[in-house]
């Protein structure tokens, strides 16, 4: 398997442009998060999804922010209007269906969002 | 709520053996995990402990201690890729049982 695929790597805007972040979770996966990691606020979870449903959206910062996931294999994460205090790289990760045993999250390579 | 303590960096020389310490506190526990994450790359699992005592991974092996709302990673025979950030993580259920809340992480510095 390919692992999570995110796209794009890297990404420098405008402020007020909207930014769109794309995530392909691993094959099968049924829980897909959204993280976001800064210097001052460190790995923060924004958003996660089980069988394509939003479960739970308590970290998504305001309402510039919003999360979709059309299908199993495909999941967005749009920033509109963006701000400069937006820059961070974005994960995405992916999980089976959680049990009380040992469970993983796999993450994608990230994102590297630059607001100017 | 919940949170996590780290601290922020530790410093040793290859060969040598470190140890991570993390304590926490949370509102229910489901277990504690290890990530590591290398500048630049993502974080990737490492061990996961989910009741009392220690799990050996090669060279890496995890400890909790449920009691004392405790946990470390250790690292034996340390090399120079093993600098990186290592988070620790709760499943919680006063969170909703299937979110991870990460600590600050530890910057470890490995030297020749």
């Amino acid at each position: 398997d390919a692992g999570v695929i995110q796209s794009p790597r890297h990404e420098v805007t405008e402020m007020g442009q909207e930014v769109t972040l794309r995530c392909k979770p691993i094959s099968g996966h049924d829980y897909l998060f959204w993280y976001r990691q800064t210097m001052m606020r460190g790995l923060e979870l924004l958003i996660y999804f089980n069988n394509n449903v939003p479960i739970d959206d308590s970290g998504m910062p305001e309402d510039r922010f919003s999360a979709k996931m059309p299908n199993a294999s495909f999941s967005t994460l749009k920033i509109q209007p963006s701000e400069p205090r937006d820059s961070a790289v974005y994960f995405c990760a992916s999980s089976l269906a959680l049990e009380l045993a040992q469970e993983t999250q796999y993450f994608g390579p990230g994102t590297r969002l630059l607001v100017l | 709520g919940q949170s996590l303590e780290q601290p922020s960096e530790v410093t040793a020389v290859e060969g040598a053996i470190v140890q991570i310490n993390c304590t926490y506190q949370t509102s229910g526990f489901y277990g504690l995990s290890w990530y590591q994450q290398h500048d630049g790359g993502a974080p990737t699992f490492l061990s996961y402990n989910g009741l009392d005592g220690l799990e050996e991974t090669g060279r890496f092996s995890s400890f909790l201690s449920r009691s004392d709302s405790y946990g470390y990673l250790l690292l034996q025979e340390l090399q120079m890729k093993d600098s990186a950030s290592y988070f620790c993580a709760v499943r919680d259920e006063g969170t909703g049982f299937q979110k991870l809340v990460f600590g600050t992480g530890t910057r470890l510095l490995v030297s020749p």
